[in-house]
């Protein structure tokens, strides 16, 4: 059974570090790419940015370029989403999913809660 | 950065309606749309793939079409189990996701 499993809700204050996890299972990590994707309360889907895990090759949408950084670790089949720096209006939850292509997104992880607030 | 602009924005239906959604881009995107459905507390669900694919597992009541473009998401026959935002996304520039349709109890 393909499955993408996200780490657990954060809580964190501005200006704050934070790294949160995606872990596939079920397929071949290294077959499929892993895009990241931020709902912001009561919004919309927004695409932040994709990586594939063969050989780490990412890339961001304009948005979100040089606000955050997408890793993985093929030894473990884990993505990652990373802030050097946490603001308030990073508040959202964020989802992470596998694309065969960097295209549509088959199968998605069940979202981790990220909460900024002092 | 390619625009998608879904409407309506949201709609009132009837269990049994057509249900017809609209998602026009801001430049001609081929063939690279799909659509999802989400509803609330959970992750999206991948529905369409390529304009007018259908993904497995879903049912044959949803279908889309277009080109160029404008394209459509149609349910012919809405079920309870459909009321739900739906979103279409773009992947011909950098990926995009329009702004989502939210279906309602009328």
């Amino acid at each position: 059974e393909v499955q993408l499993v996200q780490s657990g809700a954060e809580v964190k204050k501005p200006g704050e570090s934070l790294k949160i996890s995606c872990k596939g299972s079920g397929f071949s990590f290294t077959g499929y790419w892993i895009a990241w994707v931020r709902q912001m309360p009561g919004k919309g889907l927004e695409w932040m940015g994709i990586i594939d895990p063969r050989d780490s090759d990412s890339r961001y949408s304009p948005s979100f370029q040089g606000q955050v950084t997408i890793s993985a670790d093929k030894s473990i089949s884990t993505a990652y989403l990373q802030w050097n720096s946490l603001k308030a209006s990073d508040t959202a939850m964020y989802f992470c999913a596998r694309s065969y292509d960097s295209s549509a997104l088959d199968y998605w992880g069940q979202g981790t809660l990220v909460t900024v607030s002092s | 950065d390619i625009q998608l602009i879904q409407s309506p924005s949201s709609v009132s239906a009837s269990v049994g309606d057509r249900v017809t959604i609209t998602c026009r881009a801001s430049q001609v995107i081929s063939s690279w749309l799909a659509w999802y459905q989400q509803k609330p507390g959970k992750a999206p669900k991948l529905l369409i793939f390529a304009v007018s694919s259908l993904q497995s597992g879903v049912p044959s009541r949803f279908s889309g079409s277009g080109s160029g473009t404008d394209f459509t998401l149609t349910i012919s026959s809405l079920q309870p189990e459909d009321f739900a935002t739906y979103y279409c996304q773009q992947a011909n520039n950098f990926p995009s996701f329009g702004g989502g349709t939210k279906i309602e109890i009328k």
